[in-house]
């Protein structure tokens, strides 16, 4: 059964530093996520992506945050200058192949990336 | 934006016992419901869902619920077995696609 990938499983960086975290969606898919679950706390959404594009974000999501697709098959999040607060998991998904109908199609979540900044 | 509470936060059950977990939101224009699960170390899975035009829907034994009036949505499992216990989470969306969870409910099944 096809699966959402993440690498890396675990990122321990130094405050202020860049960290990318990487996913491969399902190849067919079109719709492309991030969420996060900082320890203890709701699963959020960060960003959806399609079409190249961002199509909704956050108020987590501020400048510091970016997202891309540089290859056609990784979708990566990357944080410019980490804080102490984005210690988090942070899981990737992806959904969805041609047009969606009035039907929601199933999210497919990768295992995530445990990112710890000290 | 929309909003989800789950309830409980944790459940331990017996073998072979049912397990409910039931989650409300606020945002009358959801109109898809999925409940995943997720197990040490992996992300969340998939397990059932729902949308706003079915009242019930069930998959051998696990059922989801619904109430539109009362902007409501449970899930039932039925003779459960020490396999089930994971963290349990219901979401909530509008055809905007993007999901809101609600906190996670930590099943242990007791042998």
């Amino acid at each position: 059964e096809p699966e959402v990938t993440q690498t890396p499983s675990h990122q321990v960086t130094q405050m202020g530093q860049e960290v990318i975290l990487r996913c491969v969606p399902i190849s067919n898919h079109l719709y492309f996520y991030w969420y996060r679950q900082i320890l203890g706390q709701k699963v959020e959404f960060l960003v959806s992506f399609y079409n190249n594009e961002i199509s909704e974000k956050s108020e987590i999501f501020d400048d510091q945050f970016s997202v891309e697709r540089p290859d056609g098959s990784n979708f990566t999040l990357k944080i410019r200058s980490t804080k102490l607060e984005d210690s988090a998991m942070y899981f990737c998904a992806s959904q969805g192949g041609g047009v969606l109908t009035s039907y929601q199609e199933t999210q497919y979540f990768g295992p995530g990336t445990r990112l710890l900044v000290l | 934006g929309e909003n989800v509470e789950q309830h409980p936060s944790t459940l331990s059950v017996q073998e072979g016992d049912s397990a409910v977990i039931k989650c409300t939101y606020s945002d009358s224009a959801s109109n898809y419901f999925p409940w995943y699960k997720q197990e040490l170390g992996k992300g969340p899975q998939l397990i059932i869902d729902i949308r706003s035009n079915v009242g019930e829907k069930k998959d051998q034994r696990i059922a989801v619920t619904l109430n539109k009036t009362a902007k409501h949505f449970s899930l039932h499992i039925t003779e459960t077995q020490p396999e089930d216990s994971a963290v349990y989470f219901c979401a909530a969306s509008r055809n905007d696609y993007k999901l809101s969870f609600g906190a996670g409910t930590t099943v242990t099944v007791r042998a």
